[in-house]
């Protein structure tokens, strides 16, 4: 099956310091690639969407300038939070589409971010 | 307006059927998903019912009604590791958007 990979699992950083997290499809191409934040116990909000080659759309109260989303190619996107602090502290995880089976969507593990 | 509604929490016991009702309200809606979530673990595909009807696979079914609005996951045969998280998925506008969730606690 399918598999995405996403790295880190885990990242503990400083205040004030960007954190980058990659988003792999290992074996397909994502046509696109969705991120979202989880609370614990709560739902997945959609962060951003974002395709190849063009520039990733933000749902509203995302703030594009933090949240830098990149998809260089079709099996690579990452996002970067940029200057995190506490409040951004959170489990960020990405999905991927594939042109075949397009409304099933593949999972990385998640990142859990802790911002001291 | 769009709205997304499904029970927060299900208690059930193994071996047993339960049903995961979810109501939905979202323009240019064209599919409705259900994924599970163990606690820690990444969201798992589970169905996708693009048209009226029941969509069967193994142990899970999933039913959607467009003119109502509504879709349900029923699960039969209940087992332990079904203990997670079930989170309805409507699809619109070329996203997909997650509900709350529905806890499923298995009683043995």
């Amino acid at each position: 099956g399918a598999v995405v990979s996403q790295h880190p699992s885990w990242v503990i950083c400083k205040s004030g310091t960007s954190v980058k997290i990659e988003c792999r499809s290992l074996d397909f191409q994502a046509t696109t690639m969705f991120w979202y934040r989880q609370f614990p116990k709560q739902s997945l909000m959609l962060m951003a969407t974002s395709n190849e080659g063009s520039k990733a759309t933000y749902e509203q109260g995302v703030e594009k300038d933090k949240f830098l989303i990149n998809h260089a190619s079709l099996t690579l996107s990452t996002l970067t939070v940029t200057s995190a602090h506490p409040e951004d502290s959170s489990f960020y995880i990405c999905s991927a589409r594939t042109v075949v089976l397009n409304e099933k969507l593949f999972f990385g593990s998640g990142t859990q971010l802790s911002v001291l | 307006g769009q709205s997304l509604e499904q029970p927060s929490e299900v208690t059930a016991v193994e071996g047993a059927i339960v049903q995961i009702n979810c109501t939905y309200q979202t323009s240019g809606f064209y599919g409705l998903s259900w994924y599970q979530q163990h606690d820690g673990g990444a969201p798992t595909f589970l169905s996708y019912n693009a048209l009226d009807g029941l969509e069967e696979t193994g142990r899970f079914s999933s039913f959607l009604s467009r003119s109502d609005s509504y879709g349900y996951l029923l699960l039969q045969e209940l087992q332990m590791k079904d203990s997670a998280s079930y989170f309805c998925a409507p699809w619109r506008d070329d996203k997909i958007i997650f509900g709350k969730g529905t806890r499923l606690h298995i009683l043995p």
